[in-house]
């Protein structure tokens, strides 16, 4: 059975830096890309990053582009999120989700972890 | 980016009914359009992909329609678990986007 564990949110001032995990297990790592996907208290689901299953490429919603990185540890079976120069338009619900293929097209979303929250603010 | 939009936004129903959501997409995205339900509090679950199969494990009450820009999620026999929201996402091109919503409640 998939299962992805996250951890590493909390309550972060703006301008500061977050890093978030999801420890994938029950599937193989490398032979499936993995996305971020968050939602701000109250609204809808907003897509943020994904990456192949190699870890090779990346992909950024506008929003975050240049303030996230995302990436894979392989050999840790663990995908991460690093979140720098955070605002308060950042607040939110971030959900780890696996793609179903190797690339990052024409997936779907399944299964999600449990989510990990993440707070902007002075 | 491709927009995508979903209504209702919200809907009363009741146990036993019989639920439509429609999901139209900016521009042509063949079937890759999804469909996520999330229950509050929760985090979101898939229910069905490339427009009409359903996941496995899914209940056979649900069923998705459509391609190119016109898709419909549809609920035959509201059951007390199914009060959510919905979700529809495009899958065609980055980034890939989400529809706004739509809330079935009683």
């Amino acid at each position: 059975e998939v299962h992805l564990l996250q951890s590493g949110g909390g309550l972060v001032q703006p301008g500061g830096s977050l890093r978030l995990s999801c420890a994938a297990s029950g599937f193989i790592f490398r032979d499936y890309a993995m996305s971020w996907v968050r939602q701000a208290p109250g609204k809808g689901l907003e897509w943020v990053s994904a990456i192949t299953g190699t870890g090779n490429t990346a992909f950024y919603a506008d929003s975050v582009k240049g303030r996230f990185t995302v990436s894979k540890g392989i050999s840790q079976n663990t995908l991460f999120l690093q979140m720098d120069s955070l605002r308060a338009e950042d607040t939110a619900m971030y959900y780890c989700v696996k793609d179903d293929s190797v690339t990052t097209s024409h997936n779907w979303l399944d299964p999600w972890g449990q989510g990990t929250l993440v707070t902007v603010s002075s | 980016d491709i927009q995508m939009t979903q209504s209702p936004s919200s809907l009363s129903t009741s146990l036993g009914d019989r639920v439509v959501i429609t999901c139209r997409a900016s521009q042509s995205i063949s079937i890759y359009l999804n469909w996520y339900q999330q229950r509050p509090g929760k985090a979101p679950r898939l229910l069905i992909y490339d427009a009409s199969t359903l996941q496995s494990g899914v209940p056979s009450r649900f069923s998705g329609s459509g391609s190119g820009t016109d898709f419909t999620l549809t609920i035959s026999g509201l059951q007390a678990e199914d009060f959510a929201t919905y979700y529809c996402q495009q899958s065609y091109s980055t980034p890939p986007t989400f529809g706004g919503g739509s809330k079935v409640e009683i």
